[in-house]
């Protein structure tokens, strides 16, 4: 049972670029979300969605879509690459959308923008 | 919007000593509360968790919080810690509108 897999671990990209990072969890949960966490900051919501057509923004939104085509993915999209979202990117996924249930974590994707 | 508070970021101590992190949140309702752990280099792992009922929760490694509704408080303690314990602790908030929210962090060092 793998939980929940991010991909890449480790991403450099340019100002302006785009790019796509991924999240899978093969548990069958409903809720899937995307945190950034960056340094004295905690954990902040980008998007989240409460099963699959279904997504919502979080406190950072900008500069980030997402879709939930399937259950299973929850790919976050950055549309045009700037350096303030150089972060380190957890997705995370919970069995029930009211959140009384535990959020499992990915491995996290750390992106560099130069 | 909900909004959770946790003190003293960096907190240094030594092995078999007293651990007490605090976290206070904002809303007045009903809430999920959570502390999450992530050790260097790793994702974050549930320590415990409190919805309803007893509001001492005992979670993994020795850990346990008490929610105190009347101080919107859900502090977490160990009574000895050890080296492993090392990490960022967050504390986390659910009041019902299908978002999660973290506090800061504590960055906990133990010294052998």
């Amino acid at each position: 049972n793998a939980g929940v897999t991010q991909t890449p671990k480790f991403q450099v990209l340019k100002t302006g670029q785009s790019m796509t990072l991924q999240c899978a969890q093969d548990m069958n949960h409903e809720y899937m979300s995307w945190y950034r966490q960056d340094p004295g900051m905690g954990l902040r919501l980008i998007h989240y969605s409460v099963g699959a057509g279904i997504t919502d923004q979080g406190e950072v939104p900008n500069g980030y879509n997402v879709s939930r085509s399937t259950t299973e993915d929850f790919p976050l999209r950055l549309l045009s690459a700037a350096p303030s979202q150089t972060s380190v990117y957890f997705c995370a996924s919970s069995y029930s959308a009211d959140l009384r249930t535990e959020a499992f974590f990915g491995q996290g994707t750390r992106l560099t923008v130069v | 919007a909900q909004s959770v508070s946790q003190h003293n970021h960096h907190v240094i101590l030594s092995e078999a000593a007293s651990l007490e992190l605090g976290c206070n949140y904002s809303y007045g309702g009903t809430v999920n509360l959570f502390w999450y752990v992530q050790y260097p280099g790793q994702h974050l792992q549930l320590l415990l968790k409190y919805f309803s009922g007893d509001p001492l929760v005992k979670g993994i490694k020795g850990f346990e919080a008490e929610f105190i509704k009347s101080k919107f408080s859900f502090n977490l303690r160990k009574p000895s810690v050890q080296w492993s314990d090392t990490a960022e602790y967050f504390c986390a908030v659910n009041s019902g509108n299908n978002r999660l929210a973290f506090g800061k962090g504590n960055q906990v060092v133990v010294i052998p």
